[in-house]
């Protein structure tokens, strides 16, 4: 396993601006994702954070929207841009390595937009 | 693409019973069910996985069960505590880590 923080852990932002997420990790990891948690809801993957490359979208989120960066193998950001209410939500990142299935969460940063 | 469906949505049993939940898949290349547990204000953790060559894997107090010809898997947690309290969710993978996951199940241990 690894261990897995966030920054910030929470924040209240205001509609129209942009916060970034940082995630870091004890230690390398091959693989890392971006996951959104609506209140009460389930985990929805946003996009692999993918090193010295673009980061790779699921349906329904674009690059303008959630940019993402993985300079090196222990450290995203996310992104999220222009927001609005509906972006509140618990970002949640992951790690795994090549060849385990295995993923491991961070505490998550709770975001609500007013 | 991967559907997975976990039932029941909540469930509530006194202390010392036994918990069930059950979750079914839709795509048979998914060999790799994964059980977080989520707790008020924190990230999921793993507590428990299973691969499609095994039929069932136990961990202290919690145990799962795969059957992979009815595209369905369980989890369950004898002799329940309090502590055991909290959003439990399952997935299925399909070996590509795109991990889907189920809607999850909130589970109340009363006293």
């Amino acid at each position: 396993s690894a261990v897995i923080s966030q920054k910030p852990s929470r924040d209240i932002c205001q509609r129209g601006t942009s916060l970034t997420i940082q995630c870091q990790v004890d230690s390398q990891v091959t693989m890392m994702f971006w996951y959104r948690q609506q209140p009460g809801q389930s985990l929805t993957l946003i996009a692999t954070a993918n090193q010295g490359s673009e980061a790779t979208y699921e349906s329904g989120f674009v690059i303008d929207k959630f940019p993402i960066s993985r300079p090196n193998l222990t450290f995203s950001t996310l992104t999220v841009s222009n927001m609005s209410p509906e972006d509140s939500s618990i970002y949640l990142c992951s790690v795994a390595w090549t060849g385990d299935n295995e993923q491991f969460f961070g505490p998550g940063t709770r975001l609500t937009v007013l | 693409g991967e559907n997975v469906e976990q039932h029941p949505s909540t469930l509530s049993v006194q202390e010392g019973d036994s918990a069930v939940i059950k979750c079914t898949y839709s795509d048979s290349a998914s060999n790799y069910f994964p059980w977080y547990k989520q707790e008020l204000g924190k990230g999921p953790q793993l507590i428990i996985d299973i691969r499609s060559n095994v039929g069932e894997k136990k961990d202290q107090r919690i145990a799962v069960t795969l059957n992979k010809t009815a595209k369905h898997f369980s989890l369950h947690i004898t002799e329940t505590q309090p502590e055991d309290s909290a959003v439990y969710f399952c997935a299925a993978d399909d070996n590509n880590n795109d991990m889907r996951f189920g809607a999850g199940t909130r589970l109340t241990v009363k006293p």
